[in-house]
């Protein structure tokens, strides 16, 4: 099974600034991540695939980076609506399929 | 407009059984793969079931393997979760979630609200 590890568990950030959030993969997954943005009892919602295209409708603020271990999920300019936690999901080597334990982001 | 819909999650005893539903629309259901995704109070993410919607392909987390069963009725665009034999740690919503049809598939385009089973005495 492939482990998803994110950090930081929790990033405080300034209205306007730069958020930057890391998910690690236990073995390389090539560009097989995908990134979500969950708020308050909400479901999560489709951000990220293929480790760097938006999805449909997901505002160009948002970006994803990375292959093999290493990614980065960045939010240019940070919204007060981006307040949520961000799960990383890896599709490479699946069942199961496996999250990340998230990063919670919150508005300074 | 694609509408994932579930229902059916209620109070049970550990030991109990219960029936989860998602009713899907808004697009041709067995064209794709279909899951539960379950989220334990304050945790993470956590996948539960797979079913191809073409195939009949099933699979399942080991945490659930041998008390949870997925199914479908293509007839009425439905997806089902028996879940026998519950636990506390069952305890979570329970998400209908829709994997993506690309060349590399495996990430979920489509999520319903979530339905909430809690398992207690």
């Amino acid at each position: 099974e492939i482990v998803m590890t994110q950090s930081p568990a929790t990033l405080s950030v300034s209205p306007g600034e730069r958020a930057t959030l890391s998910c690690r993969a236990s073995q390389s997954i090539s560009t097989t991540l995908a990134w979500y943005q969950q708020k308050p009892g909400q479901a999560p919602r489709l951000l990220i695939y293929g480790a760097s295209t938006r999805a449909t409708g997901i505002p160009a603020r948002f970006s994803g980076s990375g292959s093999g271990t290493e990614f980065t999920l960045t939010i240019s300019s940070l919204q007060s609506e981006d307040s949520a936690v961000y799960y990383c999901q890896q599709y490479n080597d699946w069942p199961p399929l496996t999250f990340g334990g998230g990063t919670k982001v919150e508005i300074k | 407009e694609v509408q994932l819909v579930e229902s059916g999650g209620d109070l049970v005893q550990p030991g109990g059984s219960l029936r989860l539903s998602c009713a899907a629309s808004g697009f041709t259901f067995t064209s794709y793969e279909m899951n539960w995704v379950r989220q334990a109070p304050g945790k993470g993410l956590e996948w539960v079931a797979y079913i191809s919607g073409y195939d009949g392909s099933i699979y399942y987390a080991d945490s659930v393997r041998g008390r949870f069963t997925i199914s479908s009725d293509n007839a009425k665009n439905s997806l089902f979760l028996q879940m026998n034999s519950l636990r506390a740690e069952d305890t979570a919503v329970y998400y209908c979630a829709r994997i993506s049809v690309d060349m590399i598939r495996g990430y979920f385009d489509q999520w319903g609200q979530g339905t909430l089973v809690t398992v207690s005495s």
